[in-house]
C-alpha cells in the first residue's frame, strides 16, 4: 500500500510569494492533518479535516495559512503571503476515522523563505 | 487544553543498555490514547508503540515497552539492549476522543557504539 504521499519535498520561494504544497494520505484514511514543525516549536498543528470536513483550523495559522481537501485523496496547503518566518517542514498525517488510531506522515515538504 | 511535556531534550547511552524517556501529559478527558512516535535522521517519522487509558497493562512492541503510570499521567518509553539505529528523536503524543494528536518537544537519543 502507498503511503503518505506529499509535494514538493523541497521549496524555495521569496518573501510574498504563493506556494501550495501537496499531500495525497494513505488510501482508505478518513483524517488527515497538517503539522508545521521547527525546531524551535516542534510540531504545531495546522488543520484537521475528518471525511473533508476541516475539524481544526490551527488557530493562529488562519491568516496566511489555509488548507483545502479538494477530495478524499488529496489535500492542499496554500500559504499566502510567504514569509521568512514561515521557513520549516510541513508534515501530512492521514489515520483512520479512531481515535485510537495511529497517525502515518509522510516525508515532509520543506520550504525555505527567503 | 491537551498538554504534553518531555523534560528530557537529549540523552546518551551506549550500545546494548536500557534506556528510559519521560513523558507527561495533561488532559480533561476520561477516555485518551498515548503514542510514542521516532524521527530518523532523514524527517521521517514513524509510529513505535501506543497506549489506551483504559488498560492496565503496560504496552510491549519488540524492544519497546511503556511505563504507564496513570495516577501520575506519565508514560515512559524503554528501550532495551539499544543499537546503533535507534539514535533519533523520539517525540511523546497524546490523542483525545476528539480528534487531534498533540506532540511533545522530543528526546533526542543518541547510542554510542
Amino acid at each position: 500500500d502507498a503511503g503518505v504521499t506529499q509535494t514538493p519535498r523541497h521549496e524555495v520561494a521569496e518573501k510574498g510569494q504563493t506556494i501550495i504544497l501537496k499531500c495525497e494520505p494513505v488510501s482508505g484514511h478518513n483524517d488527515l492533518f497538517w503539522y508545521r514543525q521547527t525546531k524551535i516549536q516542534g510540531l504545531e498543528l495546522l488543520s484537521y479535516f475528518r471525511s473533508k470536513s476541516l475539524m481544526e483550523d490551527g488557530g493562529a495559522f488562519k491568516d496566511r495559512f489555509k488548507a483545502e481537501m479538494l477530495n478524499s485523496s488529496f489535500s492542499t496547503l496554500k500559504i499566502q503571503p510567504t514569509e521568512p518566518k514561515d521557513s520549516a517542514v510541513y508534515l501530512c498525517a492521514s489515520s483512520t476515522g479512531t481515535s485510537g488510531n495511529t497517525l502515518y506522515f509522510g516525508e515532509g515538504s520543506r520550504l525555505i523563505v527567503v | 487544553a491537551q498538554k504534553v511535556t518531555q523534560t528530557q531534550t537529549s540523552i546518551s547511552v551506549m550500545e546494548k543498555t536500557t534506556v528510559t524517556m519521560d513523558c507527561v501529559y495533561e488532559t480533561q478527558d476520561s477516555s485518551y490514547f498515548l503514542f510514542w512516535y521516532k524521527q530518523t535522521a532523514s524527517g521521517e517519522i514513524v509510529f513505535l508503540i501506543r497506549q489506551d487509558s483504559y488498560k492496565k497493562e503496560n504496552a510491549t512492541v519488540g524492544h519497546y515497552s511503556l511505563n504507564f503510570q496513570k495516577p501520575k499521567s506519565s508514560i515512559g518509553l524503554i528501550i532495551t539492549a539499544t543499537q546503533i539505529e535507534d539514535s533519533a528523536v523520539y517525540f511523546c503524543a497524546m490523542r483525545t476522543m476528539g480528534y487531534k494528536l498533540t506532540f511533545g518537544t522530543g528526546t533526542s537519543l543518541l547510542v554510542d557504539p
